[in-house]
């Protein structure tokens, strides 16, 4: 069974900090996909990163995908209260078509407070 | 074009009772995935549906089941509900064809709460 470990759980800062959220695996994926998904609401995708290494931006939020595919993170530069929302990583397997499957991390709840 | 809409958004049954969701894709896409969404276990896979053929299934028991018809729109049901059973259930789309992104287009998702 894949599993992918979020860290933190819970993040409250201030507007203008700065933050990562980690997400980390055992297993090898063969890409990755950062969701942000608000109350009442579906997940919406941020960035798919699929290549060991890579480094994706989106105005102030950096994706990268470890370069063993295992593990990714996001850093938000400068955050603003329109930011918060529950941030989801999810994994697709690496073992061939996935048909809709993918491995979700347990989720950042991330409070930007103006 | 129009989002992937979910029917109903929120519903209360009792336990022992059986439920019925649905699920329109965005049009033009020929997969359906549906996921349970609970604050303890987060997302998990139910199940995958391509052409009204079930092609992938989670780790969930026999009283969750789905179809889908020709028209790609797609029906979940809960059988012999039990209180654990309460959660946020979260239908995605995609094309479903080989080669597509992989990104999972989701609906607002069913509250479905079991007293």
């Amino acid at each position: 069974t894949q599993l992918l470990e979020q860290s933190p759980q819970f993040l409250s800062i201030q507007e203008g900090e700065n933050l990562t959220v980690y997400c980390n695996s055992s297993s090898v994926f063969s890409s990755l996909q950062w969701y942000r998904q608000e109350p009442g609401e579906g997940p919406v995708l941020l960035v798919t990163v699929v290549t060991g290494g890579e480094v994706k931006k989106l105005k102030r939020l950096t994706f990268q995908f470890g370069d063993a595919r295992k593990d990714s993170s996001l850093h938000i530069t400068a955050a603003q209260p329109g930011d918060t929302g529950l941030y989801l990583c999810a994994g697709e397997g690496a073992g061939g078509t996935s048909y809709g499957k993918l491995t979700f991390g347990q989720g950042t709840i991330l409070t930007v407070h103006p | 074009k129009a989002g992937v809409t979910q029917t109903p958004r929120y519903l209360i049954k009792t336990r022992g009772q059986q439920v019925t969701l649905s699920c329109s894709p965005i049009s033009g896409h020929r997969s359906v995935s549906w996921y349970q969404q609970t604050p303890g276990q987060g997302l998990q896979f139910l199940f995958e549906y391509f052409s009204e053929t079930q092609r992938n299934k989670g780790n969930f028991p026999g009283r969750f089941s789905g179809r889908q018809f020709s028209n790609s729109r797609s029906e979940m049901n809960v059988s012999t509900l039990e209180l654990g059973d309460s959660a946020l259930y979260l239908c995605a789309s995609t094309p479903g064809l080989a080669g597509d992104t992989g990104e999972l287009f989701f609906g607002e998702g069913s509250r479905l709460t079991v007293l």
